[in-house]
């Protein structure tokens, strides 16, 4: 079974620049989450999809961050425009039966 | 609010040394928990999970731990550490009847000697 994909695997971007990050779950599974994870520190949850209903953006900012799974599968999350404090691994994650799998992450840097 | 406590930020052992890493959580309900580990250069992996049965839960790279409720604690063990567990650890929580969010703790960073 291939596990979650995400790419990029970095990126450095200059700030006020937009950046966008894809993920791929695992097949089959409806629930997909973006989470946050700065240096040294545990993840943070930024969003939670069942399938392509955005069910828990509570964590989102919104006035910079947007995310979609247009068709249930695949999502994208953006940031436009990128600030300093984004710089951190943006991670994707998929569930079945309440266990969550991970993808290795996107680092991003912003200069 | 639910919460994550992990009071060993970083801990350093020799080879064949026992290790416990503590987990605390506060959520009065029903919890799911999950140990995950995360290698140098790797993806978030998981290490062992209990939802219900027995407390005491045995994961993978003999790994095991054990959930009191009465304590809210669900801390991480090792008889004896090898070098290749070099890595960070996390501990998250779940509360199916809240809103199902799994919430982190900080993570405990594990330095194994050889």
């Amino acid at each position: 079974e291939a596990g979650v994909v995400q790419s990029p695997r970095y990126k450095i971007i200059e700030k006020k620049q937009p950046v966008a990050f894809w993920c791929n779950p695992i097949s089959g599974h409806n629930t997909l989450y973006w989470y946050l994870q700065n240096l040294g520190q545990g993840p943070e949850l930024l969003i939670r999809y069942e399938n392509e209903e955005a069910v828990d953006d509570s964590q989102l900012p919104k006035d910079r961050f947007s995310a979609e799974r247009l068709k249930g599968v695949d999502s994208t999350l953006k940031i436009q425009p990128a600030e300093l404090g984004d710089s951190a691994v943006y991670l994707c994650a998929s569930s079945r039966n309440n266990e969550q799998f991970f993808g290795p992450g996107t680092r991003l840097t912003v200069l | 609010a639910q919460s994550v406590s992990q009071h060993n930020h970083h801990v350093i052992l020799s080879e064949a040394a026992s290790l416990e890493l503590g987990c605390n959580y506060s959520y009065g309900g029903t919890v799911n928990l999950f140990w995950y580990v995360q290698y140098p250069g790797q993806h978030l992996q998981l290490l062992l999970k209990y939802f219900s049965g027995d407390p005491l839960v045995k994961g993978i790279k003999g790994f095991e731990a054990e959930f009191i409720k009465s304590k809210f604690s669900f801390n991480l063990r090792k008889p004896s550490v090898q070098w290749s567990d070099t890595a960070e650890y996390f501990c998250a929580v779940n509360a199916p009847s809240n809103t199902g969010k799994l919430i982190f703790g900080q993570g405990t960073t594990l330095q194994v000697k050889p």
